[in-house]
């Protein structure tokens, strides 16, 4: 089955790093861009940038670069969305994306369950 | 303030027709292809139209949409209670380098 499975929910307190993962199976994980989405309680989507596997290619959309850090293990298929200090605002739910295998411009056909990451002291 | 522009709600009732808007401009929706997206509550966001006017396959073609320069229109017919749900319109934006959404679309069948 082709499918992103992300990790479970998070809880952790301001200034704490985190990790959140996204595994693919079911296809050639390295030749499909994997964006992040944020979704803050009761609000939209927030497109918040991509990474191709293959390359590690990355794109932030500029409210999120230096805020975040994207990477990929090829080895086990895994995208990841990487925060060194966490802030309270940080608190929403995390989604994958899987894109087009060749432009970085087109649909996202596979999204992941999601993360929930709650910041609180 | 989101790039691309969509109405916050819209309602109807069973069996009727609605049509959510979504505009944008020339960098985006002008010049890129327009996807959607429905978040039923509780659930990850879903690929409904891709392409401008292409369904993946297992949605329905009560689901249509027409695109107008830098504008497009997501319309479902013969509503049902499962449509409630959130309506997301997507593309990227080639002034900005980066995919933009719209700000959503909140669909109560009454």
């Amino acid at each position: 089955e082709v499918q992103l499975v992300q990790a479970g929910a998070e809880v952790k307190k301001p200034g704490e790093s985190l990790k959140i993962s996204c595994k693919g199976s079911g296809y050639n994980f390295n030749s499909y861009w994997i964006a992040w989405v944020r979704q803050m309680p009761g609000k939209g989507l927030e497109w918040m940038g991509i990474i191709y596997p293959g390359d590690s290619e990355t794109r932030y959309s500029p409210p999120f670069q230096g805020q975040v850090t994207m990477s990929v293990d090829q080895s086990m298929n895994t995208a990841y969305l990487q925060w060194r200090s966490l802030r309270a605002s940080d608190t929403a739910i995390y989604y994958c994306a899987r894109g087009d295998e060749s432009s970085i411009s087109y649909e996202y056909d596979l999204w992941g369950q999601g993360t929930l990451v709650t910041v609180s002291s | 303030q989101s790039v691309l522009t969509q109405p916050p709600s819209v309602s109807a009732a069973p069996g009727q027709k609605v049509t959510i808007s979504c505009s944008g401009s020339g960098s985006n929706i002008g010049s890129n292809y327009l996807s959607w997206y429905q978040q039923l509550p509780g659930t990850a966001p879903k690929l409904l139209i891709y392409d401008n006017n292409k369904r993946p396959s297992g949605i329905p073609d009560r689901f249509t949409v027409s695109k107008s320069g830098t504008s497009g229109t997501l319309g479902i017919t013969g509503l049902q209670t499962g449509d409630e749900a959130d309506y997301y319109c997507g593309t990227w934006d080639s002034s900005l380098n980066i995919w933009v959404f719209g700000g959503g679309t909140k669909l109560s069948v009454l």
